[in-house]
Parts: structure tokens; C-alpha cells; sequence
């Protein structure tokens, strides 16, 4: 079955815990990009690639990292969680000229 | 100002009823444009591109004006199961390369029995 798969699904940590939210696409996908969703702010783009060793930064890239050394993989980095990073994070995948079909969902609270 | 702006709604409406939502979009380099459906707590989903000639999937009908910048989806005889958040999404990016989506905050529509 085609998919992105995120994990984790939901995650509770502390303020300065690094941690990884790990993505996933079996489509061969070149473009892959992460979402963070927000109350009353909709969708913001993090960062996306555009393939292997190609990243840049989305809207909102403060405080995260990413990296994509294989192609089928997107990791979301978290070098020193803090609490404005609390949110719903989505990963997403496509080929050109197309839309993304997003994974599910990481609900992200850090305390 | 946002760079795609839409309606928060709710729009309530009852089942088969026609049902409009709109959209307007700042940046006129927009190269590409789609509507999205979220259900609540899940991941969007994409429902149709949306073509400048206008385009047709069954009961829905997207449309696009770009001397004006603005997107529309039309959806007919509306049923239950259309009850979501439509998002309004435009691609940012150049050359047709989908890697800058800028997402509306959404439309809320809830069909009523």
C-alpha cells in the first residue's frame, strides 16, 4: 500500500530533550516535506527536499533540523524541544506536479 | 495578511444542499493550486487540483480566476460524509515543483440530516 508513515504518533517529552520524529515513503517520492499545524494558523511548512542531499528551509524552521540521505526517509530533528514547539506535525510526499499525501500525524506536547 | 485566505465558517448546511466555499491567494506566482479535505484529527487529504479551465469530479467542481486570484470549490447535493475542514492550498513553487504548499487555515462544513 502506498504510504507516508510517521512515528510516533503521539510523543510527550521535556523542554531540551533532543528527539526524532522519523518519516517514512514507499513511493518513491522525490519531494518530501514537514507541517506543523496550529489552532487558527492552519498548515506551516517547516522544511522540505527536493531529493536526496537537497533541503531547504519551509516558513517555520527555527528550532528544527532535518535530513535526507536516503530517499525514502525524512527525519524531523528536535535539538532542544521547548513548549512553543507543542503541535500537531505532519509529514508529506510527492512527485512533481502534484499534491502531497500526507502521513498521519505526530501529536507532539513538550512539558 | 495571510497569503491564502478563506472563510472560517462553519457553513451548516442541510443534506443535498449546494454548498460554495472560496478562497483568495496573494502571491500572483502561484504556479499551481489544489483543494484539500481534513477530517478532525487526521491527516489532510488531497481532493482535486484545480485547473484554470475549471475542473469536475463528480459533485464537486473546483474553480480557479487568476486575474482576480481566487480558487472556488462547489460541492452538490450535499451528503453527511462531506462534513470536514476544506483547505485551500496553493503551490508556491516554481517550475511546477510541489514543494512549497501554502495552506488556507480552512473551511469548517457541517452537513446537517
Amino acid at each position: 500500500e502506498a504510504q507516508v508513515t510517521q512515528n510516533p504518533r503521539y510523543l510527550i517529552t521535556v523542554t531540551g530533550k533532543k528527539l526524532t520524529v522519523t518519516c517514512s515513503q514507499n513511493m518513491n517520492h522525490e519531494y518530501m516535506s514537514w507541517y506543523r499545524q496550529d489552532p487558527g494558523l492552519g498548515l506551516r511548512q517547516i522544511y522540505y527536499s527536493m531529493n536526496v542531499e537537497v533541503t531547504d528551509k519551509g516558513d517555520v524552521p527555527e528550532g528544527y533540523k532535518v535530513s535526507r540521505k536516503e530517499k525514502r526517509n525524512f527525519p524531523l530533528i528536535l535539538e532542544s524541544p521547548s513548549p512553543n514547539q507543542t503541535s500537531l506535525y505532519f509529514c508529506a510526499s510527492s512527485t512533481s506536479n502534484y499534491g502531497y499525501t500526507f502521513g498521519s500525524g505526530t501529536r507532539l506536547t513538550v512539558v | 495578511r495571510k497569503e491564502v485566505e478563506q472563510d472560517p465558517g462553519p457553513f451548516n448546511v442541510p443534506e443535498g444542499a449546494t454548498v460554495a466555499f472560496n478562497c483568495t491567494y496573494s502571491n500572483s506566482a502561484s504556479q499551481s493550486f489544489f483543494w484539500y479535505r481534513q477530517d478532525c484529527r487526521k491527516e489532510p487529504k488531497l481532493l482535486m487540483s484545480v485547473y484554470s479551465s475549471g475542473n469536475e469530479d463528480g459533485r464537486f467542481t473546483a474553480q480557479l480566476n487568476r486575474a482576480s486570484q481566487y480558487i472556488s470549490l462547489l460541492i452538490r447535493d450535499s451528503k453527511l460524509s462531506d462534513s470536514a475542514t476544506y483547505l485551500c492550498v496553493v503551490n508556491r513553487g516554481y517550475g511546477g515543483a510541489t514543494n512549497k504548499l501554502i495552506f488556507g487555515t480552512g473551511t469548517l462544513l457541517a452537513v446537517q440530516p
